[in-house]
């Protein structure tokens, strides 16, 4: 495996479900994120994690619950969601902290479907 | 606000043409900024990153910086059908990690 790696690619789930979102990645890296992508919306930064300390929670409800248990992976916790929170949902690593940042490198996402 | 903005287009260009993409930005703290391409269903991809003002090549795609207007650009030369996509501007300022701020994209149509 390489990049960065998201389980499930897709997800629908009910409001009173409880689901997780995994990321992995494979490159290294010391920081990861969870962005939240809505149509005709930018993306919103949801939560950062550098060096497996979470660095940023933007106002996020408390019905999403990240997890970041080593460098590699992060998760994201789902319960009792709304249908407005329905959307595709991206993990991010880059390396914080170097000479120079280089953006990015995503996941291929999660498209969340709340019902 | 720290804010990105982005003509949402769709801006059509034919095949072989070139494809300009503009993008402007509300923090003078704004250190480095990016271009994103994404294809319809797929997640971002970094296509060039610029940091200096003034011009940076790479293959058909060329990056401009202007600090003082705050303004972003990406040349896409002899554009090729599959460059069709939303190409997403993303400046990131000057803290502790790579906090990104990005536009809502811009959609590109080459017509063959």
């Amino acid at each position: 495996e390489t990049g960065v790696t998201q389980t499930p690619r897709h997800l629908v789930m009910g409001m009173t479900n409880k689901k997780s979102l995994k990321c992995e990645q494979h490159l290294g890296h010391n920081a990861m994120y969870w962005y939240k992508q809505s149509a005709k919306k930018p993306l919103e930064l949801m939560f950062v994690y550098s060096l497996e300390e979470r660095v940023e929670n933007n106002s996020v409800p408390s019905r999403f619950s990240p997890e970041c248990p080593n460098s590699s992976h992060l998760f994201l916790h789902l319960h009792t969601l709304q249908p407005e929170d329905s959307a595709l949902y991206l993990c991010a690593s880059s390396q914080d902290k170097g000479p120079r940042p280089y953006g990015y490198t995503f996941g291929s996402g999660t498209r969340l479907t709340v019902v | 606000q720290k804010e990105v903005e982005q003509n949402s287009g769709p801006l059509s260009v034919p095949e072989g043409a070139i494809a300009s993409l503009n993008c402007t930005y509300s923090d003078r703290g704004s250190q480095s900024f990016f271009w994103y391409r994404q294809y319809s269903g797929k997640s971002p991809e970094l296509i060039m990153f610029i940091y200096s003002n003034g011009d940076k090549e790479d293959g058909r795609f060329t990056a401009q910086l202007n600090k003082a207007s705050q303004y972003v650009s990406l040349l896409i030369r002899d554009s090729q059908p599959s460059d069709s996509a939303t190409y997403l501007c993303a400046a990131m300022n000057s803290g502790g990690y790579q906090k990104v701020t990005f536009g809502t994209g811009t959609k590109l149509q080459v017509i063959p």
